[in-house]
């Protein structure tokens, strides 16, 4: 079983629409949760980390249910600019430092 | 305001070749990381740094070999390439405790 787990996509939404997307993970004992975004042929940028209580920022939400093993990303309102692929990541303690261990991502492509 | 350089965007090499991929970072992070990703696998860490001369082995460090004889700049190193090693090279580094990477631009390696 892969350490996080994401539904590939891809995801084809019209501009304005809210889309959700999925992660879960293996490893009970991970602390810190993050999603990144990465465009075509560019490097991942953090997006957002995820904390318990849930957290918003602008029109990008993100939950965390512990229980489930379970982290989601909500955007509402897509616009043009949101096409990338987004990476559901989740912190391994491991060795000498702290480890992020990424997803293989889901795209997304906002239309017109 | 570039803080973790590649050396190289794009890279061809023959099969057999010894390579050197270079990342230096400018922010004074204690840990480096050098990721590979390729469709539908992800980001995999080969081998990551949490020091000047520590190193530990990711989850894929078979073919690969590192030196990080100062604390900005973490080299990869392909002893021999071989053609399974073409790739998207990801370097990252990250404060210890802090919340996530940053990443490099990324090196695109073609072993022919």
């Amino acid at each position: 079983r892969k350490e996080v787990e994401q539904d590939p996509g891809p995801f084809n939404v019209p501009e304005g629409a809210t889309v959700a997307f999925n992660c879960t993970y293996s490893n009970s004992a991970s602390q810190s949760f993050f999603w990144y975004r990465q465009d075509c042929r560019k490097e991942p940028k953090l997006l957002m980390s995820v904390y318990s209580s849930g957290n918003e920022d602008g029109r990008f939400t993100a939950q965390l249910n512990r229980a489930s093993q379970y982290i989601s990303l909500l955007i509402r309102d897509s616009k043009l600019s949101d096409s990338a692929t987004y990476l559901c990541v989740v912190n391994r303690i491991s060795g000498s430092a702290r480890q992020l261990t990424f997803g293989s991502g889901t795209q997304l492509t906002v239309l017109p | 305001d570039v803080k973790v350089t590649q050396s190289s965007r794009y890279l061809v090499k023959r099969t057999g070749e010894k390579v050197f991929l270079e990342c230096v970072q400018d922010m004074d992070h204690e840990n480096m990381f050098w990721y590979r990703q390729d469709p539908g696998l992800g980001l995999r860490l080969i081998y990551f740094s949490y020091d000047v001369k520590m190193k530990e082995k990711g989850d894929i460090p078979e073919g690969y070999s590192v030196s990080r004889e100062k604390k900005e700049r973490f080299s990869l190193i392909l002893e021999s390439a071989s053609t399974n090693q073409t790739s998207m090279y990801l370097c990252a580094s990250s404060f210890t405790g802090g919340d996530g990477y940053t990443f490099g631009s990324g090196t695109r390696l073609t072993v022919v």
